[in-house]
């Protein structure tokens, strides 16, 4: 069975800070993973995508397929990146929307000033 | 390009009412799929579809009806209402390969 673990359901750092939310999957095959971050009571949106590569408000996700890892980085904390991060997998290159998405519970990060 | 819509916003029934949830894209996407986000759960896949006609059960399906007669319209139905269905629901949608757009989302309480 696939499931995605965030074992943090709470991350409080400072401003300036590096922050680090960790996720951990379990897939049999070729997963694609994605953060989603959810600011206060709005829809989800898309952070990264590990196949794109792409860096966006400066967070990063390296796959580490060895230690079934998937974990966001941020080198220097903002206090617009307080919300709920969600890891998420999917088959690889579905994008997630032909099976639907398997989420992680979530992280609830605040940045303190 | 309205995106994802959902409607109502937020919803109070008392058990054993029914209703639906609806939602809508404008972007043509073949793929659209139901979510529900529960406190420290996270969000669980209830049903998803993958094209006009064809609909398929997620991880959390029992309690909840959907069909998919247009490419841009699916409904998710709630024939009777139980306490353990207060969640906030997400519809989402995608075209092959891309991520999921997500709607702003239902909040739905039931007394």
């Amino acid at each position: 069975a696939q499931r995605v673990t965030q074992p943090e359901k709470l991350l409080s750092v400072f401003k300036g800070a590096p922050v680090e939310l960790k996720c951990n999957y379990s897939y049999s095959g070729s997963p694609e993973l994605f953060w989603y971050v959810q600011y206060s009571r709005q829809r989800l949106q898309l952070l990264l995508r590990h196949i794109s590569r792409e860096s966006i408000k400066g967070f990063t996700a390296d796959l580490n397929k060895g230690e079934t890892s998937f974990h966001l980085k941020k080198p220097f904390a903002q206090e617009e990146d307080s919300a709920m991060y969600y890891c998420a997998l999917g088959p690889m290159y579905s994008g997630g929307g032909a099976d639907g998405l398997t989420f992680g519970k979530g992280t609830h990060l605040i940045i303190q000033p | 390009n309205a995106g994802v819509t959902q409607t109502p916003k937020f919803q109070v029934l008392k058990t054993g009412q029914s209703m639906t949830l609806q939602c809508a894209q404008d972007m043509n996407h073949e793929y659209m799929s139901w979510y529900r986000q529960d406190p420290g759960m996270g969000l669980r896949l209830i049903h998803y579809s993958v094209g006009a006609g064809i609909t398929d059960q997620g991880e959390v399906p029992n309690g909840y009806n959907v069909s998919r007669s247009t490419t841009e319209d699916f409904p998710l139905r709630l024939l009777s209402a139980a306490p353990s269905q207060t969640s906030v629901y997400f519809c989402a949608s995608s075209g092959p390969q891309e991520t999921q757009y997500f709607g702003p989302g239902t909040r739905l309480l039931v007394l």
